[in-house]
């Protein structure tokens, strides 16, 4: 079975673009969350869905960011505009019902310059 | 304070040694732990979780909980250069679906 599927895995862009984190959940999996690492802050949640409604966006860091999952299979972070303090790995991760274990996404690495 | 602390280490250990790695969380409704494992550039992996007090044991790895001091430990027995990474501790507050990490530690098993 294909695990959470991220892309792209690597982004670099200046300061001011806009940039959309895209993510595939495992299939059948109802939860997905969306995370970022830093060095600095380690890895914070910034957003979870369950069947595809936003259930707590409280991690979300500013206006910038937003996040959408407009069906089961398919879910987007957006950040406009990207500051070079977004620098970080993205990651996204899915599971199922009140099964304990979340299953993590490769990450995207975003460098914003 | 941070509601899920743990060193930052790194943690050096020889081969075959026994590692303790230690969490400490703020939130006593916490219901859930969890050790995850983070090998460099690579995503987090649940290793084992807990619920109650006392120990859980899976394979080399050990899970220890005491809700009453608000502490959670992994040990890995016979460790294996394998090994290192870095140890990410997590915490699922009462009443809530998402998990909160701690730093990690970093470990080195050196031969």
């Amino acid at each position: 079975d294909a695990g959470v599927i991220q892309s792209p895995r690597h982004e670099v862009t200046e300061m001011g673009q806009e940039v959309t984190l895209r993510c595939k959940p495992i299939s059948g999996h109802d939860y997905l969350f969306w995370y970022r690492q830093t060095m600095m802050r380690g890895l914070e949640l910034l957003i979870y869905f369950n069947n595809n409604v936003p259930i707590d966006d409280s991690g979300m860091p500013e206006d910038r960011f937003s996040a959408k999952m407009p069906n089961a299979s398919f879910s987007t972070l957006k950040i406009q505009p990207s500051e070079p303090r977004d620098s970080a790995v993205y990651f996204c991760a899915s599971r199922y019902g009140t099964k304990e274990t979340q299953y993590f996404g490769p990450g995207t690495r975003l460098l914003v310059l | 304070q941070k509601e899920v602390e743990q060193n930052s280490g790194p943690l050096s250990v020889p081969e075959g040694a026994i590692a303790s790695l230690n969490c400490t969380y703020s939130d006593r409704g916490s219901q859930s732990f969890f050790w995850y494992r983070q090998y460099s550039g690579k995503s987090p992996e649940l290793i084992m979780f807990i619920y109650s007090n006392g120990d859980k044991e899976d394979g080399r790895f050990t899970a220890q909980l005491n809700k009453a001091s608000q502490y959670v430990s992994l040990l890995i027995r016979d460790s294996q250069p394998s090994d290192s990474a870095t140890y990410l501790c997590a915490v699922k507050p009462g009443g809530y679906n998402k998990l909160i990490f701690g730093a990690g530690t970093r470990l080195a098993v050196h031969p």
